[in-house]
């Protein structure tokens, strides 16, 4: 079975620094897809960005961008110029064909003014 | 994009009575809905698999007579918490798959808001 693993609980950053979460799966699949989503206070999950595993480029959208290594099962998520607006949770998601979304433990950001 | 409606965001019910919530996909056709149960500060945990005009699939210990799902159409799936008790007050949260014009070839999750059950 799928296997997704979150070991930061916790986080937090000044305004503006860098910040980098990070995830690790477990699958023998080698076509499958990766998510990064956001779940702020009002607790609707947000799709921050996705990685296709055949792809070997990582994905990048404005400030959020990953770094996919595949042969480690390793997808970080990396979170440029931080905003006060980036505290949430953030939960990484790995997807297999038609099967479930499996998500992590989750990583709880802060951006501190 | 896709938009996925849930319903109701809130709601607060007395012991022993039934509560139905509702998943809509509002501009995509979801072959496949799934609803979750989300604890305070945990992740979320998948309740059932449902597909459109089959028979819900439900993960290892959930109570399937607890949590009645119904998928009649390819735009709404129903979550019904039957005889509810405190210990079913909790954030359910449903997610649609469905073929995104945006995303070709991929199906891609939406969710709705969620639902925060309180049960007295």
């Amino acid at each position: 079975a799928q296997t997704v693993t979150q070991s930061q609980p916790e986080m937090s950053v000044q305004e503006a620094e860098t910040v980098t979460l990070s995830c690790t799966y477990d699958t023998s699949e080698s076509n499958y897809y990766l998510f990064w989503y956001k779940q702020p206070p009002s607790r609707q999950m947000i799709l921050v960005i996705r990685q296709e595993a055949y792809k070997q480029q990582n994905a990048t959208e404005n400030r959020f961008s990953v770094n996919f290594q595949k042969a480690a099962k390793s997808f970080s998520l990396k979170i440029s110029d931080s905003q006060l607006g980036d505290t949430a949770m953030y939960f990484c998601a790995f997807i297999q064909g038609a099967q479930k979304l499996v998500f992590g433990q989750g990583t709880r950001l802060t951006i501190n003014p | 994009g896709a938009v996925v409606s849930q319903h109701p965001s809130r709601v607060i019910c007395k012991s022993g009575t039934s509560v139905k919530i509702e998943c809509r996909s509002l501009d995509f056709q979801a072959t496949t809905m799934f609803w979750y149960r989300q604890f305070p500060k945990q992740s979320l945990m998948l309740m059932a698999t449902s597909n459109e005009g089959s028979k819900a699939t439900y993960e290892q210990g959930v109570e399937k007579d607890k949590f009645l799902i119904n998928h009649a159409s390819l735009t709404l799936s129903t979550l019904t918490v039957t005889s509810a008790h405190p210990e079913d007050s909790s954030f359910y949260i449903c997610s649609a798959r469905g073929l995104t014009p945006t995303v070709s070839g991929a199906n891609v999750l939406t969710f709705g808001a969620g639902s925060r059950l309180t049960v007295l």
